[in-house]
């Protein structure tokens, strides 16, 4: 029951295109940025995306970030093994005073 | 490189108080948010708490009540105390910088599994 609704699973072949996508309401995703993190098995979350489409140094540019009203998507392009985690999306809420998230969608490579 | 470093109790019984400390290297603590979130299978990630240095913090609504948040300077550490824990409470608990008032963390501890267990 997380505030952001995220699909709970998401497949592809290596090389293809994924997308992931995350909704939320006016009062997060609608008036705030969006963020995304990549959480490998056994790691803390890293931050994959910040404000919206913005990649922090050292993410490659296969992963991209949009978001238009209170939706947001992440993609990946030229999947690849190593791109197998969960992805977590997350903003602020106004509401809350705080910050909400997703409940996470994990990616297999097949 | 700025490295935060979970430390605490592994196994804490219901309805005592679960205490963790972050200790940060790299940065001073007198700069930035910070913040706790915690993971659990059944509820994924869930913020807890944060405060700016010198501000007051602010807690989950979910678990005010419980919650006690603090930092301290002179070690560049911040701590968190949750009271009359459940075996709700048993999850992976995170130390976080947090940019702003935003959901941005840059940086992450690696993790301390708080198990609520008699």
């Amino acid at each position: 029951q997380s505030v952001l609704t995220q699909p709970p699973s998401a497949s592809g072949i290596p090389g293809q295109r994924v997308t992931i996508s995350c909704s939320g309401s006016n009062s997060n995703i609608g008036t705030n940025n969006l963020y995304w993190y990549q959480q490998l098995p056994g790691t803390a979350p890293k931050l994959l995306i910040y404000s919206d489409s913005q990649r922090p140094s050292g993410v490659p540019d296969r992963f991209s970030g949009s978001k238009s009203g209170t939706s947001a998507s992440l993609a990946i392009s030229g999947l690849r093994s190593e791109d197998e985690a969960d992805y977590y999306c997350a903003t602020w809420d106004d509401s809350l005073s705080g910050p909400v998230f997703g409940g996470g969608t994990k990616l297999a490579v097949l | 490189q700025v490295q935060l470093q979970e430390s605490g109790p592994g196994l804490v019984k219901p309805s005592e108080t679960l205490s963790l400390t972050c200790t940060v290297s790299g940065a001073s603590i007198s700069t930035y948010y910070w913040g706790w979130i915690r993971q659990t299978p059944g509820k994924g990630l869930e913020w807890i708490a944060y405060m700016f240095y010198s501000g007051k913090p602010n807690y989950n609504p979910s678990l005010k009540g419980r919650l006690t948040m603090a930092v301290d300077t002179s070690n560049n550490q911040f701590s968190l105390k949750l009271s009359s824990v459940t075996a709700a409470d048993t999850a992976v608990y995170y130390c976080v910088r947090q940019t702003g008032l935003t959901p941005q963390y840059d940086f992450w501890g690696q993790g301390t599994l708080v198990t609520v267990s008699s």
